[in-house]
């Protein structure tokens, strides 16, 4: 089946350091990738939806200037996570859809991110 | 705006026992709907589709809309479905289909 990595699992930074964090589609090409945030005992909530080769769409309330995604190619993005403080710790989950709005999304491992 | 409602956070029920995990939506549009369920310490995945309406490891989901429910249910519950089950809702926005989840419902099923 279709495999989601994400790199890396866990880390911890100082407080303004910036983060990056990458997902790969590693057997299949994902026109789209999602980035999900979740906080612990609560559900996955949609950070953005990242096609390749185009600007990434933000959901209502989340900073572009300080979650920048990147989709650069169909088996690769990145989230940076910039100038990060202590509230930014979090689950962050992405995932990848080959293409049309019925097929199956497949969910990377997560990353934890514990900033000091 | 599109809503997935699970009004329950914990379900326990013993191993044989029937189960019924409750989901509820609010979409304008025509719903694209999914279980996806996350094993303990194991990543998200896809359970089940409507569209496929298909059974998987027994589990079954029916969309109503008249009722706008997609409830997740499964007959004699094991114990090795233990586990936290998102209900989610896919709808068109800004040209893409982006997805909305539920909160989640942790089953846990006793011997």
């Amino acid at each position: 089946g279709a495999v989601v990595s994400q790199h890396p699992s866990w880390v911890i930074c100082k407080s303004g350091t910036s983060v990056k964090i990458e997902c790969r589609s590693l057997d299949f090409q994902a026109t789209t990738m999602f980035w999900y945030r979740q906080f612990p005992k609560q559900s996955l909530m949609l950070m953005a939806t990242s096609n390749e080769g185009s600007k990434a769409t933000y959901e209502q309330g989340v900073e572009k200037d300080k979650f920048l995604i990147n989709h650069a190619s169909l088996t690769l993005s990145t989230l940076t996570v910039t100038s990060a403080h202590p509230e930014d710790s979090s689950f962050y989950i992405c995932s990848a859809r080959a293409g049309l709005v019925f097929d199956t999304q497949y969910f990377g491992p997560g990353t934890r991110l514990t900033v000091l | 705006a599109q809503r997935v409602t699970q009004p329950e956070k914990l379900l326990s029920v013993f191993k044989g026992a029937p189960v019924e995990l409750k989901c509820n939506y609010s979409y304008s549009g025509s719903p694209e709907l999914f279980w996806y369920v996350q094993y303990s310490r194991q990543r998200l995945q896809l359970l089940l589709r409507h569209i496929s309406r298909e059974s998987i490891k027994g589990f079954t989901a029916d969309l109503n809309k008249g009722e706008t429910s997609f409830h997740l249910k499964k007959p004699f519950a094991q114990e090795e479905d233990s586990a936290m089950y998102y209900c989610a809702l896919s709808h068109a926005s800004g040209g893409s289909y982006i997805p909305t989840f539920g909160r989640g419902t942790s089953l846990i099923v006793h011997p």
